[in-house]
């Protein structure tokens, strides 16, 4: 069974930092891609980065391009996301999802931005 | 980037109900749509994969229909079990998500 597990959330001031993991059982993970996925309270779901299985591939969407870093270790099969200068529309629930097609997620870990 | 827009955002129906909703995207997605269920509290569930592709273990009432711009999800009989939000998501160009449709029984 496929399982993906969160966790690093919690609160945090604006300015700083926050690092997210994410770790997968059930499959290789080092055959597949990796998504972050975020949504906001109240708000629709929004694209934040991809990861190809080897790392040669990354994507970010504008909104957090220069402050989120993506990453992966596949011998711990664990995909990360460095979270910096953040800010309080950051505030949302962060997802993990395989593949570019997004067939498997995680339950999500909530991120509150707030002094 | 392509914006997806989805519609109703609200829906109401009664057990046994052929239910359909739909997402229009602002540009060709080549079919590169999926739909996904998702229940209070828990992840999101693949339904659809690249428009009409159920995905294994997901009851054949689910199907889905489309081409060029123009997507719809389609519940036959409407179960109790089904309520839930329903989202579309086109993977053609990155990703983005449709609005979600909230399902409800009458």
């Amino acid at each position: 069974e496929v399982q993906l597990v969160e966790s690093g959330g919690g609160l945090v001031q604006p300015g700083r930092s926050l690092k997210l993991s994410c770790v997968a059982s059930g499959f290789t993970f080092s055959n597949y891609g990796m998504n972050w996925i975020r949504q906001a309270p109240g708000k629709g779901l929004e694209w934040v980065a991809y990861i190809s299985s080897g790392s040669s591939y990354i994507y970010y969407a504008e909104t957090v391009k220069g402050r989120f870093t993506i990453s992966r270790d596949n011998a711990k099969n664990t995909l990360y996301l460095q979270m910096t200068s953040l800010r309080s529309e950051d505030t949302a629930l962060y997802y993990c999802a395989r593949e570019r097609r997004v067939d498997y997620w995680g339950q999500g870990v909530m991120v509150t931005v707030s002094s | 980037d392509i914006q997806m827009t989805q519609s109703p955002s609200f829906l109401s129906a009664s057990v046994g109900d052929r239910v359909t909703i739909n997402c229009k995207a602002s540009q060709n997605i080549n079919k590169y749509l999926n739909w996904y269920q998702q229940k209070l509290g828990e992840a999101p569930k693949l339904l659809i994969y690249n428009t009409n592709n159920l995905q294994t273990g997901i009851p054949s009432r689910f199907s889905g229909s489309g081409s060029g711009t123009d997507y719809t999800l389609t519940i036959s009989s409407l179960q109790p079990e089904d309520v839930a939000t329903y989202f579309c998501l086109q993977h053609s160009s990155r990703l983005t998500f449709g609005s979600g449709t909230k399902l409800e029984i009458k």
